[in-house]
Order: C-alpha cells, then sequence, then structure tokens
C-alpha cells in the first residue's frame, strides 16, 4: 500500500510570508504526527493529531498551527516566517497498533530566505 | 532531543561490526526504537524493542536493553556501505509522540 505522501517536496518562501504543508497518512492510519528537522536542533516534536483532534503540541510559537481532515489527511501552516523556520519538515502515521510505529513520509523542505 | 542522547559520529570500515549507543531518559517508554535516515530521505524504521527485553536481533541487526542504566545499543554486523547514514535513536513516553536522539551518522569506509 502506498506510504505516507507529503506536498510539496521543496519550497521557497520570504520572511513574514506563511507556508501550508500537506500531508497523507498510510490507508487506514488515524495518526499523524508533525516533525521538524534541523541541523542544530534535530528532530523536534510539533504536533499529533487523532481523528481531527491534537492530542499534543511540542513548544513551537502560535504561529505554527495544524489541524486534520475526516479522512486523516492532515495540514500544518506556518504564518509570518522567519529564517530560522527553514527545515525539514516531517509527517508520520501510526495505524492502531500498539507498538507505535511512526511512518515517515519523506518530508518538505522549506527554505525562507 | 534532549532527553535522548547518542554520540554524532561513527566512522566504520565495511566488514566490520557498528555498534551505535544511546541513552535515553524516561523509564516509562513501552518500546525503544532505531530509525534510519538516508540523504534526502524521511526515517525508515530499522527495529523496536518492548522494554521488557534485554535483547532483539533481526539478521545483521542486534539491539541491547539496559533498562537500569536507560542504554540502549545496535549492532550491525557485517557493515555495507549502504549502512551509511544517520541513525536515531528514539523512546516512547506515552504521549502520542517520540522523542528522538541527534542522530549518529555512520560512515563506511572500503
Amino acid at each position: 500500500k502506498a506510504g505516507v505522501t507529503q506536498t510539496p517536496r521543496y519550497l521557497i518562501k520570504t520572511r513574514g510570508q506563511q507556508v501550508t504543508l500537506s500531508c497523507s497518512p498510510i490507508s487506514g492510519h488515524r495518526s499523524v504526527s508533525w516533525y521538524q528537522q534541523t541541523p542544530g536542533q534535530g528532530l523536534q516534536f510539533l504536533f499529533e493529531y487523532f481523528s481531527e483532534t491534537q492530542r499534543n503540541k511540542g513548544n513551537f510559537p502560535g504561529r505554527f498551527s495544524g489541524r486534520q481532515f475526516s479522512n486523516s489527511r492532515s495540514e500544518m501552516n506556518v504564518s509570518t516566517l522567519e529564517l530560522g523556520d527553514s527545515a525539514l519538515y516531517l509527517c508520520a502515521s501510526s495505524g492502531s497498533g500498539d507498538t507505535g510505529e511512526l511512518f515517515f513520509g519523506e518530508g518538505s523542505r522549506l527554505t525562507v530566505l | 532531543g534532549e532527553d535522548v542522547e547518542q554520540s554524532l559520529f561513527l566512522s566504520v570500515r565495511e566488514g566490520d561490526s557498528s555498534v551505535i549507543n544511546c541513552t535515553y531518559t524516561d523509564s516509562s517508554s513501552t518500546y525503544l526504537y532505531w530509525y534510519k535516515q538516508e540523504p534526502g530521505a524521511g526515517l525508515q524504521l530499522l527495529t523496536y524493542i518492548f522494554s521488557n527485553m534485554d535483547m532483539k536481533q533481526d539478521q545483521r541487526l542486534t539491539v541491547l536493553l539496559n533498562k537500569k542504566d536507560k542504554h540502549l545499543s545496535l549492532r550491525i554486523a557485517d557493515t555495507q556501505t549502504g549502512d551509511s547514514a544517520i541513525y536515531f535513536c528514539a523512546e516512547s513516553p506515552n504521549d502520542y509522540k517520540l522523542s528522538f536522539g541527534a542522530g549518529t551518522t555512520v560512515t563506511v569506509r572500503a
């Protein structure tokens, strides 16, 4: 079956703009998580959604937001972009198994100029 | 992830064994994981171990868990050039997220 799909794969924005990233989880998976990966900070947890409800949120400013739709697809939005928001944004989905395994997409690489 | 620590770099000769070490802090983690990331790609789960196990072997991979010391290791036998990647250790504090280490960059030299 198809893996986690993230769009767009690459994008370039300027400071002050906003961006929306999309994630389609593996079919049947209802949990979607987002992580930010940067060389300096590593992998930082952004938020997790299950059945359209945010169950946990990381320590990011309010400029970072997300949502999940009834078909489990998820989007995250970053408003008023800053240079430091340049990163690889990874989406992961998880099924109903009890191992907690996350299946990652290939990421959306955001560059803020 | 500040709660999970791992060394940053490992260089190994092709055919030798690689050992990547990790320490974690949350003793409530039910599972501990090893992920692999190749250049330009997302993370791929390599293996995981249940917290009540001491060891798990999966083909060339051996995971050792010392729960008392909160120490996890991944051994890759007969390391190949295709094993060159970044390896992440992760714990699951049971709050719907994983906490990752900074990643160990493994370089396999001929």
